[in-house]
């Protein structure tokens, strides 16, 4: 079967860096996305990587290998405001949607 | 406006009703998708609409109808549902289904209860 894994909840302090980590096994390889979801409000686009390496956007960067079946999304000087969940999905060979059940990053002063 | 909007944002329904949740993209996207979101659990894709026309249904139970009666608007009809069905309910929008690359848009969500 497809399967995405990510911790369930990490905690970090506020101007410190946290690494989260996605691990998949899917059929095929489309994509991977990262999304941020605040607590009752809409998942919104991090990040996209198709290709191996390192994508950098602002404080976030978005790694991936895709032969050992991995990512990580880097959070860098950590703001109060990035308390949230951090969703992980790969698109498969059919261009299917794989998600994780999401990361609860917990930023404390 | 823009985005993807639905309403309405929190519903709470009895086992016996009827109920109807809508979804509204002003992105002008082809593809148009409903998702469950439970507690600690991966989103669940429930339909995809593609140019108005249904082209996956995850084998969602009956009790859950979609309608998508243009590019723009989707709407998911609820009767008859279970407890278990309590969930965060998602609509998204993207330019295409199918593809790489372009990410979904999503709306705030529906917050269902059951009771």
């Amino acid at each position: 079967g497809q399967n995405i894994d990510q911790p369930t909840e990490m905690t970090a302090t506020e101007g410190a860096i946290v690494q989260i980590n996605c691990t998949y096994q899917t059929s095929g390889f489309n994509g991977l996305f990262w999304y941020q979801q605040h607590a009752g409000e809409a998942p919104t686009f991090l990040s996209y990587n198709v290709l191996d390496g390192l994508e950098e956007k602002g404080r976030f960067s978005s790694f991936l290998s895709r032969s050992k079946g991995y990512s990580y999304l880097l959070l860098k000087e950590l703001q109060m405001k990035d308390s949230a969940s951090y969703l992980c999905a790969v698109m498969d060979s059919n261009y299917q949607l794989i998600w994780g059940a999401g990361t609860k990053l917990i930023i404390k002063p | 406006e823009t985005g993807v909007t639905q309403t309405p944002r929190h519903l709470v329904m009895g086992m016996t009703n009827k109920k109807s949740l809508k979804c509204e993209q002003h992105l002008g996207h082809n593809a148009m998708y409903w998702y469950k979101q439970s507690a600690k659990k991966p989103l669940e894709l429930m339909f995809v609409y593609s140019l108005e026309e249904r082209v996956e249904n995850n084998s969602v139970p009956s009790r859950f109808s979609p309608e998508c009666p243009n590019s723009s608007h989707l709407f998911l009809h609820l009767h008859t549902l279970q407890p278990e069905d309590s969930a965060l309910y998602l609509c998204a929008s993207s330019p295409k289904s199918g593809t790489s690359g372009s990410p979904l848009h999503f709306g705030n969500g529906t917050r269902l209860t059951v009771t």
